[in-house]
């Protein structure tokens, strides 16, 4: 059974920093893309960025380029999401998920985390 | 970067009646790479539908999915309890990826 389990609720001050993961189970980790999706309480999804853990090859959307940093630790077969500098504004439920297939980059997230709310606040 | 408008906001039915959802692309999707997600409260999203009208594995016929282009729709047949739920598509022909804004399907 392919899983994707998440790190535990975290609350923080604006300006700590925080590393969140999602570890693979049940599927070759190194094979599929794998990204994070944030939702704002009462928001909709938005899409983060993916990575590909064979060669850690990135991409982020341009709304948190720069802001977060997406990782993996294939010898644990764990994405990671993290941030230098937290603002109130990354208070929010972060989702995990994976892609559907491996032949490329198109394709849709099939399987999900089950998410991990972070909350920053002074 | 694609923006996807879904409509509507809101839709109120009753169990058993057929809802029609609607999911407008700001250019168009690159090989009809289109997504539909269902999501129910804090849970995470279940994929739908894919490639505008693929089924994922495990999802009930009476979700069926259309379009091309730029506009693109997700037809719920016979609603059952159990589907009154956000919706939201997602392209993923270009990147960034994007999301639509989600259409809230609630029991009238």
């Amino acid at each position: 059974e392919i899983q994707l389990v998440q790190s535990g609720a975290e609350v923080k001050k604006p300006g700590e920093s925080l590393k969140i993961s999602c570890k693979g189970s049940g599927y070759k980790f190194h094979n599929f893309w794998i990204g994070w999706v944030r939702q704002v309480p009462g928001q909709g999804l938005e899409w983060m960025g993916v990575i590909y853990p064979g060669d850690s090859d990135t991409k982020y959307s341009p709304s948190f380029e720069g802001h977060v940093t997406i990782s993996v630790d294939k010898s644990n077969n764990t994405a990671h999401l993290q941030w230098s500098s937290l603002r109130a504004s990354d208070s929010a439920m972060y989702f995990c998920a994976r892609q559907f297939g491996n032949s490329g980059y198109d394709y849709p997230f099939k399987h999900w985390g089950q998410g991990t709310l972070v909350t920053v606040s002074s | 970067e694609i923006v996807l408008t879904q409509s509507p906001g809101t839709l109120s039915l009753s169990p058993g009646e057929r809802a029609t959802l609607f999911c407008r692309a700001s250019q168009s999707v690159s090989s009809n790479y289109l997504a539909w997600y269902q999501q129910k409260g804090g849970q995470a999203p279940r994929l739908l539908i894919f490639g505008a009208s693929s089924r994922a594995t495990g999802i009930p016929d009476r979700f069926s999915g259309s379009g091309s282009g730029t506009d693109f729709t997700l037809t719920i047949n016979r609603l059952e309890p159990e589907d009154f739920a956000m919706y939201y598509c997602q392209q993923y022909g270009s990147s960034p990826r994007t999301f639509g804004g989600g259409t809230k399907v609630e029991i009238k």
